[in-house]
C-alpha cells in the first residue's frame, strides 16, 4: 500500500542533542511538507520542499534543518538550538505544490525532553 | 492574508444527533477548503475539499460541506453522529497567490452514548 511512514513513533533528546526524524513515501508525490502540533494551536509549517535538492523555510524554522536528497525522502532535525522541541511531528506529501492538492500524512512522531 | 477560525475548540453531541462542525475563512480571493480528521496519535486524514464547481461537497464517512462564498464559511456537518466519529477536526484553506495551506486550531468531537 502507498502511503508516508514516519519514524520513530517516539522520541526523546537530551538537553544539547540534536535528533533526526524520519519521514518516507512511496506515492511519487513531489511536494513534502513538515508541521509542528501543539495542542489547541492546529498545525505549523516548519519546512516545505517541491521538488529534490530544493526547500523552502516554512513559518517557525528555526531550530530545525531539512534535506531532500531523494524524491521519497524528507527528515527533519530538531538542533539543539530548538529551545522548546516537544510536540508531535508531521510529515505529509502532496502530487505537487499546487493549492488545489490535499495533503496525505504519516502517523506523527512525538518529541518529549528528557 | 488568509486564515481560518474554527468556532468552539470542543463540540458534544449525542450518538444519532446532527454533528455541525463550523469554519470561517478570510480570503482576498475565492479559495480551496478543506477538512480534515486526526484521529489519536494519527496523522490528518481527508475529509472532502472544495476546489471549484458545486458549493455542496460530499465527503467520507457521510460528512458534507457548503461552501457559502457570502459568509465566508465551510461548515462541516453529518446528520447522525456514530461513535467511531469522534475525533479531532481540522478546517483548511490556501488560495492562488500562495503555497501554503492554513489550518484551523482544531474543533475535538465527542459523541455520547
Amino acid at each position: 500500500d502507498g502511503g508516508i511512514t514516519q519514524s520513530p513513533k517516539y522520541l526523546f533528546r537530551k538537553e544539547g542533542q540534536n535528533v533526526t526524524l524520519s519521514c518516507e513515501q512511496n506515492l511519487n508525490h513531489d511536494a513534502m511538507y513538515w508541521y509542528r502540533q501543539d495542542p489547541g494551536q492546529g498545525l505549523r509549517l516548519i519546512y516545505y520542499s517541491q521538488i529534490v535538492n530544493d526547500f523552502q523555510k516554512g513559518d517557525i524554522a528555526e531550530g530545525y534543518s531539512v534535506s531532500r536528497e531523494k524524491k521519497e525522502s524528507f527528515p527533519l532535525t530538531v538542533t539543539s538550538a530548538q529551545k522548546n522541541p516537544t510536540a508531535f511531528y508531521l510529515c505529509a506529501s502532496s502530487l505537487k505544490v499546487q493549492l488545489n492538492q490535499p495533503q496525505h500524512f504519516g502517523d506523527g512522531t512525538r518529541l518529549s525532553i528528557l | 492574508a488568509q486564515s481560518v477560525t474554527q468556532l468552539g475548540s470542543h463540540v458534544s453531541v449525542s450518538e444519532g444527533a446532527l454533528v455541525l462542525l463550523r469554519c470561517n475563512y478570510s480570503s482576498s480571493v475565492p479559495p480551496y477548503l478543506f477538512w480534515y480528521v486526526q484521529y489519536p496519535n494519527q496523522g490528518l486524514q481527508l475529509l472532502l475539499k472544495y476546489t471549484t464547481g458545486a458549493t455542496l461537497v460530499k465527503g467520507i464517512n457521510g460528512f458534507e460541506a457548503e461552501f457559502k462564498k457570502s459568509e465566508t464559511s465551510f461548515h462541516l456537518t453529518k446528520p447522525s453522529a456514530h461513535m467511531s466519529d469522534a475525533a479531532e477536526y481540522f478546517c483548511a484553506v490556501s488560495q492562488d497567490g500562495g503555497f501554503k495551506t492554513i489550518f484551523g486550531a482544531g474543533t475535538r468531537l465527542f459523541v455520547k452514548a
